[in-house]
């Protein structure tokens, strides 16, 4: 079954760097998705993805935060110079589309900002 | 109020036993609606689609109430592989999902 794929699986880094998160989505998917979970909290919305272009985001997903799918198969994160309160598992998805509803998502990247 | 609200639990059932969940929802404006089960430390699985008749997925039975906004989870002879945490998840007719904290469930032999 295809599944989305995240590398790496945890990430550390010092405040004030810059990170990359990458992300591989299901094979044939047109909408991918970044979400976050803050430990003990809910899942969150970050940003949404389709036809190379932002379609939605949050709050959250303010200047610090940008999006990129460099090549046909890779869908990226980078979060410019971290803060602690970046500290967060932070999930792919990605939707077929075609009206489909349901997204799914990657194993998740545990980034640490210390 | 909240987007999504969920009793956060835990629910702690013996194997065998039936199990329901709730879960409001505040964006009456909504059009999808989803369970998921997320184990530990892992990513949101989808376990089943909520639809406005009611679906059943084998031993889980889902509800939507639109007029009270309201959606339900019914696990029916629970396992012990069921031990998750289960989150109702809404989407309120834009790219995203809304995810409620989540329902803890553990089932003990």
């Amino acid at each position: 079954e295809p599944e989305v794929t995240q590398t790496p699986s945890h990430q550390v880094t010092q405040m004030g760097q810059e990170v990359i998160l990458r992300c591989v989505p299901i094979s044939n998917h047109l909408y991918f998705y970044w979400y976050r979970q803050i430990l003990g909290q809910k899942v969150e919305f970050l940003v949404s993805f389709y036809n190379n272009e932002i379609s939605e985001k949050s709050e959250i997903f303010d200047d610090q935060f940008s999006v990129e799918r460099p090549d046909g198969s890779n869908f990226t994160l980078k979060i410019r110079s971290t803060k602690l309160e970046d500290s967060a598992m932070y999930f792919c998805a990605s939707n077929p589309g075609q009206g489909a509803l349901e997204q799914y998502f990657g194993p998740g990247t545990r980034l640490t900002v210390t | 109020r909240k987007e999504v609200e969920q009793d956060p639990g835990p629910f702690n059932v013996p194997e065998g036993a039936t199990v329901a969940f709730n879960c409001t929802y505040s964006n009456s404006a909504s059009q999808s609606f989803f369970w998921y089960r997320q184990d530990c430390r892992k990513e949101p699985k989808l376990l089943m689609s909520v639809y406005s008749s009611g679906n059943e997925d084998g031993r889980f039975t889902a509800q939507l109430n639109r007029a009270s906004q309201y959606i339900s989870l019914l696990i029916r002879d629970s396992k012990l592989s069921d031990s998750a945490t289960f989150l109702c998840v809404v989407n309120p007719h834009t790219d995203k999902l809304i995810f409620g904290t989540g329902t803890r469930l553990q089932v003990f032999p």
